[in-house]
């Protein structure tokens, strides 16, 4: 079974802290792909990262940065130095490659930063 | 122009009407997606085009139908909507096929049925 959970439904924070987001899926695939997802307030789906399952090099974009663990079939999200801008709901998503209309989204984590 | 655009943002529109949404894209993309998003969930696949062929979720009730006049264009048929079809619509594309691709959203169309 194919399955994303995302166990953090809200989290708030107050500027400047640190924030993990969580994501923990199932799969018996071995390639496939996970993403993440930001959507704020207004609606859209903004990509954030793609990693397939062989590439386990964590990734660092400015004060964002994924830790992607295989042995623990994780693959978190880290936001250094929050922003009152970085307020939205992020989705983890996890793709199969065997087939290709297969999509897992997990439920999302709300996260609100405060001034 | 890196821009999936939707018309319309909002629409209100009762269980005898017909309506449609639309989706746009000037990146070249070969695929387009339509998803449906109720509030405080995640979005659900709906259907997939890929070189104007299309993929269906089979859960999808035959009172949405989609159309791909051509690579750029994507239209979404809603006829004879259940107020539980409720929702945000969200297009997508990307510039291979397969979901593995990085999709580019547009800003969706919240669609009210009365």
């Amino acid at each position: 079974a194919q399955k994303v959970t995302q166990a953090q439904t809200e989290i708030s924070v107050v500027e400047k802290e640190d924030v993990t987001l969580d994501c923990v899926y199932e799969t018996r695939d071995t390639t496939y792909y996970l993403f993440w997802y930001k959507q704020p307030p207004s609606g859209e789906l903004v990509f954030l990262i793609r990693r397939n399952s062989f590439d386990e090099q964590n990734e660092i974009s400015g004060r964002y940065s994924w830790n992607f663990q295989k042995s623990t079939s994780s693959f978190n999200f880290t936001i250094t130095a929050s922003q009152v801008v970085d307020s939205a709901v992020y989705f983890c998503a996890l793709i199969r490659t065997y087939n290709n209309n297969d999509m897992r989204f997990g439920a999302g984590t709300r996260l609100t930063v405060k001034p | 122009d890196t821009e999936v655009t939707q018309t319309p943002k909002h629409l209100v529109m009762g269980m005898t009407n017909k309506k449609s949404l639309k989706c746009e894209q000037h990146m070249g993309h070969r695929a387009m997606y339509w998803y449906k998003q109720k509030a405080k969930k995640p979005p659900e696949l709906m259907f997939v085009y890929s070189y104007e062929k299309l993929s269906i979720n089979e859960s999808v009730p035959s009172r949405f139908s989609p159309e791909c006049p051509n690579s750029s264009l994507l239209n979404l048929h809603l006829h004879a909507l259940q107020p539980e079809d409720s929702a945000l619509y969200l297009c997508a594309s990307s510039q291979g096929a397969g979901l593995q691709e990085t999709q580019y959203f547009g800003p969706g169309t919240r669609l009210l049925v009365l």
